[in-house]
């Protein structure tokens, strides 16, 4: 069945940068949009970015505008998402999600597919 | 863009229906039929239970619905279970072409 393993995070300096991996298996991986969605510890869900299937479509947060870049590799299977600039707010848990039927053209299909989540932590 | 509205938390005893609405504008509910709701149980990753305002992906119960009325969407939850304990998530596609998620309802079953 379709699953989602994101990887990467971990504890970094304010201003520092990451690098998050998602890996994905059971599915045609080409053929959806992906997008990273966080959530704060203790808090809401919060779109992050989307990327198209074909990589050449992606969008972001105003939160995350200019600091974070969304990218994939579909001869991988893999979903990345590069961080710099880092702050405190950005704390959270970072989950790589599949769109259900979207592959990244005008519309939202739902979220069907959600990795595990891996924890970013911003912290002198 | 502020966060979707809904209230922050709701409550029902187990076989009665509960209502969670989900307020935006037409920049986002209101300008396109492209509202999903999840579930997520404590530690876990969430799960959607509708999409596109009124459908349900296969797996979700049948006890749940959704509707959309001007800028408001609605999230009914029929025939209450212990299980059904948890926070619900609203969230639309919205004219930036980005998704926007509601703040998050509790719901607790008495």
């Amino acid at each position: 069945q379709a699953q989602l393993v994101e990887s990467g995070g971990g504890v970094v300096q304010p201003g520092r940068s990451l690098r998050l991996s998602c890996a994905a298996s059971g599915f045609t991986f080409s053929s959806f949009a992906l997008y990273w969605v966080r959530q704060a510890p203790g808090k809401g869900l919060e779109w992050v970015t989307v990327i198209s299937s074909d990589g050449n479509t992606k969008n972001y947060a105003d939160s995350v505008k200019g600091r974070f870049a969304i990218s994939r590799d579909n001869s991988k299977n893999t979903l990345y998402l590069q961080m710099n600039s880092l702050r405190p707010e950005d704390t959270a848990v970072y989950f790589c999600v599949r769109d259900q039927f979207c592959n990244g053209g005008s519309c939202y299909d739902g979220m069907d597919v959600w990795g595990q989540g891996t924890m970013v932590t911003v912290s002198s | 863009q502020s966060a979707l509205t809904q209230p922050a938390s709701m409550s029902g005893s187990p076989g009665q229906s509960i209502t969670i609405s989900c307020t935006g504008t037409s920049y986002d509910v209101g300008g396109y039929n492209y509202v999903s709701w999840y579930q997520q149980h404590p530690g876990k990753a969430p799960k959607l239970i509708i999409y596109d305002v009124t459908n349900r992906p296969s797996g979700a119960s049948n006890r749940f619905s959704g509707s959309k009325s001007g800028n408001t969407a609605s999230l009914t939850i029929s025939g209450l279970q212990a299980e059904d304990e948890a926070d619900y998530y609203c969230s639309s596609y919205t004219t930036t072409k980005s998704v926007i998620f509601g703040g998050g309802t509790t719901l607790t079953v008495l």
